[in-house]
């Protein structure tokens, strides 16, 4: 597609409960990023995917969070047993390759009641 | 640890005023730094700089880098209320990531 698409635009989970955010990219983008963003905040960094490999998940703020892009497309961000702290925007971005900018997508809004 | 600090943290203007907006940063290995626009969710890309001294410019918007004294700036001139968004600086170093500073969020009003 033209741009970095992410599902859902907003989720309201119930405390304990699993979710599921995707992220598709820019076709033939290399890099990926998950970012949270909590309100009043700069996006802080999740973690990193070279095609298909996770190069970096030192961001991912406990054992909750998993996040997978099996085939070097699609990326999936879970979060089990979400907690009212999670509560936040998850942006996805991609990039060619190191050094050639990012796009972002408009991000998931997560509230956690 | 790598940081970014941006000032100030929020400006009110009227529209035609010009507004300074200001990243300083510390970062391992630079590469180079980006000023993003946010208005609604999604941060769209506005410049990266990666030399110091050489100003991009697009439209009414400018920016600058001073690699020495580790800081930019980014300029609007004439301001219009659509500038009304989150001004976002982050740097990229020698990991992959960027790093993001809080933003200024800046309103233009008629």
């Amino acid at each position: 597609g033209a741009g970095v698409s992410q599902s859902p635009r907003y989720k309201v989970a119930k405390r304990g409960q699993d979710v599921a955010l995707r992220c598709d990219p820019i076709s033939g983008h290399v890099s990926l990023f998950w970012y949270q963003q909590a309100l009043g905040q700069g996006p802080e960094f999740l973690t990193y995917f070279q095609n298909e490999a996770q190069l970096d998940k030192s961001g991912l703020p406990s054992d909750r969070f998993f996040a997978e892009r099996p085939e070097g497309s699609v990326s999936t961000l879970k979060i089990q047993r979400t907690q009212q702290e999670d509560s936040a925007v998850y942006l996805c971005a991609s990039s060619l390759h190191r050094g050639t900018g990012y796009t972002f997508g408009s991000g998931t809004r997560l509230t956690v009641v | 640890e790598d940081k970014v600090v941006q000032s100030p943290l929020s400006l009110v203007v009227h529209e035609g005023d010009t507004v300074t907006l200001n990243c300083s940063y510390e970062v391992t290995n630079f590469r180079s730094l980006l000023w993003y626009k946010q208005e609604k969710k999604a941060p769209t890309f506005l410049f990266m700089l990666t030399s110091s001294g050489i100003e991009k410019k697009s439209g009414r918007l400018s920016s600058i880098l001073d690699k020495k004294e580790l800081f930019s700036i980014l300029n609007i001139t004439a301001t219009q209320t659509g500038d009304s968004a989150i001004y976002l600086c982050a740097v990229e170093g020698d990991t992959d990531k960027l790093i993001f500073g809080t933003g200024t969020r800046l309103q233009v009003f008629p």
